[in-house]
């Protein structure tokens, strides 16, 4: 399984700013993903980042209020713009991977998260 | 649309007696199952899958069973330990939908000593 860091692990900003948050692998992947997970709710996919390509943004999330960086093969990140409270989360990316358990296949390996607090 | 539930938001269980989550669907196109654990301050950590050309899954104490003509799924954890004390969130996934995993809300397992 890959190892994921993310930075900030955690921030508190101020209703308008922007915060750019950041996640490094140890191995080369060509499938990155970030989710959002709101208060007591459960994880949602924001984007599919590949490598070389246009993040792809699920329905509800738009690119300029969460543009997506993948400048090569080990590292994305992800911009929250213009917060609001509504924007705090735990933000978490993930790569597509392996365990290499019998039966299993493509399962998402996650990074630790950012805690984001919007005030 | 919650595609993925579970419809336990909590499950107290005594150590070495068994845990059972469960998880229901209601998407046909799911094709893979899988289950997360996830302790505070820290990011998901996957635990078990199966696809939906079986109906069991074992890996040491987790075993995870699926019905598919039921959409439902559940986890087993014998004998339950208090390290398992977690939430674990269930997801799916379609071959269809570029293996996109979809998360059900999760249920907070307590084991106590």
């Amino acid at each position: 399984s890959a190892v994921i860091s993310q930075k900030p692990s955690r921030d508190i900003c101020q209703r308008g700013t922007s915060l750019t948050i950041q996640c490094q692998v140890d191995s080369q992947v060509t499938m990155m993903f970030w989710y959002r997970q709101q208060p007591g709710q459960s994880l949602t996919l924001i984007a599919t980042a590949n490598q070389g390509s246009e993040a792809t943004y699920e329905s509800g999330f738009v690119i300029d209020k969460f543009p997506i960086s993948r400048p090569n093969l080990t590292f994305s990140t992800l911009t929250v713009s213009n917060m609001s409270p509504e924007d705090s989360s735990i933000y978490l990316c993930s790569v597509l991977g392996t365990s290499g358990r019998a039966h299993s296949y493509n399962e998402q390996f996650f990074g630790p998260g950012t805690r984001l607090t919007v005030l | 649309d919650q595609q993925v539930k579970q419809n336990s938001p909590s499950l107290s269980v005594q150590e070495g007696r068994i845990s059972i989550l469960n998880c229901d669907y209601t998407n046909s196109m799911f094709d893979y199952f899988l289950w997360y654990k996830k302790y505070p301050a820290e990011g998901p950590t996957f635990l078990i899958s199966i696809s939906s050309i079986k109906d069991k899954n074992e890996d040491g104490r987790f075993t995870v069973f699926l019905n598919k003509s039921a959409k439902h799924l559940s986890l087993h954890i014998v004998p339950s330990q208090p390290g398992d004390s977690a939430v674990y969130f269930c997801a799916a996934s379609a071959k269809s939908s570029g293996d996109k995993l979809t998360f059900g809300t999760g249920t907070r397992l307590a084991v106590r000593p």
